[in-house]
């Protein structure tokens, strides 16, 4: 059982550049999970999906950013015209069952963003 | 809303030593699940303890323990015989889950740091 793996883990951009970041869940795990953390703050969540299904998005989640699961596995999250708010760590979570409280969220590694 | 709170931005510990970290919440939910996670410096969020709110008896995992006072409505995590391991972030985090939402709420978290 391998964990969260996202990819890259870090990644230096300029101000106006688009970048796709990748998460591949705990294998059979149906919920992803993408959050924001900026320094010194806990994660923020940015949205879920339950297999290929996009449930829910925050307001973080302006129209530049756009997240997608198209075969209920890996999930990419894409930021386009990237802006200097916009570096932070980005986190990936999976869990297994669907509605369940007491299940845990297991996190990835994260994608460090900076934004030159 | 749901909410967390963590008052201890940072804390100092002996090695050996035991530690409470505090977390306080607010939920008007009668149904929730408490999380502490554990972050590195390396940004990786790894899972230490889950407490539902049905439960009857306080969680706990190897040297870590949850104090868990509904009445209160406190979470606090205990950590015995630290080790210079245990030098890191601490979050709190409680799961909102209902028919439009799932995701976890943090606080803003405590840096622990242990010395010999």
């Amino acid at each position: 059982d391998t964990g969260v793996s996202q990819d890259p883990r870090h990644k230096i951009t300029k101000r106006g550049q688009n970048v796709t970041f990748r998460c591949d869940p705990i294998s059979e795990h149906n919920r992803l999970y993408w959050y924001r953390q900026t320094l010194g703050q806990g994660p923020e969540f940015l949205t879920y999906f339950q297999n290929e299904a996009q449930l829910e998005k925050s307001r973080l989640l302006s129209d530049r950013f756009s997240a997608e699961r198209p075969k209920g596995s890996f999930s990419t999250l894409e930021i386009q015209r990237t802006e200097q708010g916009d570096s932070a760590m980005y986190l990936c979570a999976s869990t297994g069952l669907a509605g369940a409280r007491l299940d845990t969220q297991y996190f990835g590694p994260g994608t460090r963003l900076t934004v030159l | 809303a749901q909410k967390i709170t963590q008052t201890q931005p940072g804390m100092f510990v002996q090695e050996k030593e035991a530690v409470t970290l505090d977390c306080t919440y607010d939920t008007s939910d009668p149904s929730y699940g408490l999380f502490w996670y554990k972050q590195p410096s390396s940004g990786e969020m790894i899972f230490l303890i889950y407490q539902g709110s049905y439960d009857q008896q306080n969680a706990t995992e190897g040297r870590y323990s949850l104090n868990f006072q509904k009445a209160r409505k406190s979470a606090n995590l205990v950590i015995s015989a630290s080790q210079l391991g245990d030098s890191a972030m601490y979050f709190c985090a409680m799961r909102e889950l209902n028919y439009n939402t799932d995701k976890l709420i943090f606080g803003t978290g405590t840096r622990l740091q242990v010395f010999p």
